[in-house]
């Protein structure tokens, strides 16, 4: 199984702040199967980005995406307070497929 | 729009088996996309268990294949989870969600059902 090594595992950043996450994998992984997904507290997965850097359906812009082979971030540009959450990377370039760790998102 | 919605016993004990169903609004699941079950630890570990596709085939996820199936209600637009002898550590927030068959992400999820296991 590729294992996705996601950090930090939790963050604390002012309104206004920019975030970077990053998500390593065990094995290299075709950008087009590396996706983000937010999930705030009480509620379910929400797909943020999919295939490295498309941006999902009614998705604010200050959410993007990058990276390639084993080696993917995560960027929130401004973080705003609504963005508290966890957020986990996915990979479905092989089976089984499988989830990041998670990284906690708090605002100070 | 695209709903999807959990349904079963939010308590089963060891050794029993888990049965879930999921409800599926607004799209058929026989059309081009496949149909997941995914679960969430506490402690926030994530964990895809399997899928069944819009065709009826199921691919699992290795860990569970002796103990999971996965089945569908063309009829009633719905799928099913059946997890046999589950454990303590089957403890878990369980989702269906809609799979993208191409790239693999999901892009539909129902609100979740908790599901404890114990005696």
């Amino acid at each position: 199984a590729i294992v996705l090594n996601q950090s930090p595992s939790s963050i604390v950043a002012s309104q206004g702040e920019k975030v970077t996450i990053t998500c390593r994998a065990s094995s290299s992984i075709s950008s087009n199967y590396l996706h983000w997904y937010q999930q705030k507290p009480g509620a379910f997965p929400k797909l943020v980005i999919y295939s490295t850097s498309y941006r999902a359906s009614g998705i604010p812009s200050r959410f993007s995406g990058s990276g390639s082979g084993t080696s993917y971030s995560f960027t929130i540009s401004r973080v705003e307070a609504e963005d508290v959450a966890t957020y986990y990377c996915q990979q479905g370039s092989s089976n089984p497929l499988t989830f990041g760790s998670g990284t906690k998102l708090e605002i100070k | 729009e695209i709903q999807l919605q959990e349904s079963g016993p939010g308590l089963v004990k060891p050794s029993q088996s888990l049965s879930l169903t999921c409800s599926v609004t607004g799209y058929t699941i026989t059309s081009g996309y496949d149909w997941s079950w995914i679960r969430k630890f506490p402690g926030n570990k994530m964990e895809w268990m399997g899928y069944i596709s819009n065709s009826g085939s199921t691919n699992y996820n290795p860990s569970l294949k002796i103990r999971i199936s996965i089945t569908r209600d063309t009829s009633k637009n719905q799928f099913f989870l059946q997890l046999n002898s589950v454990t303590t550590e089957d403890t878990a927030t369980y989702y269906c969600a809609r799979s993208n068959p191409g790239y693999w992400y999901f892009d539909f999820w129902g609100p979740g059902t908790m599901v404890t296991v114990s005696s």
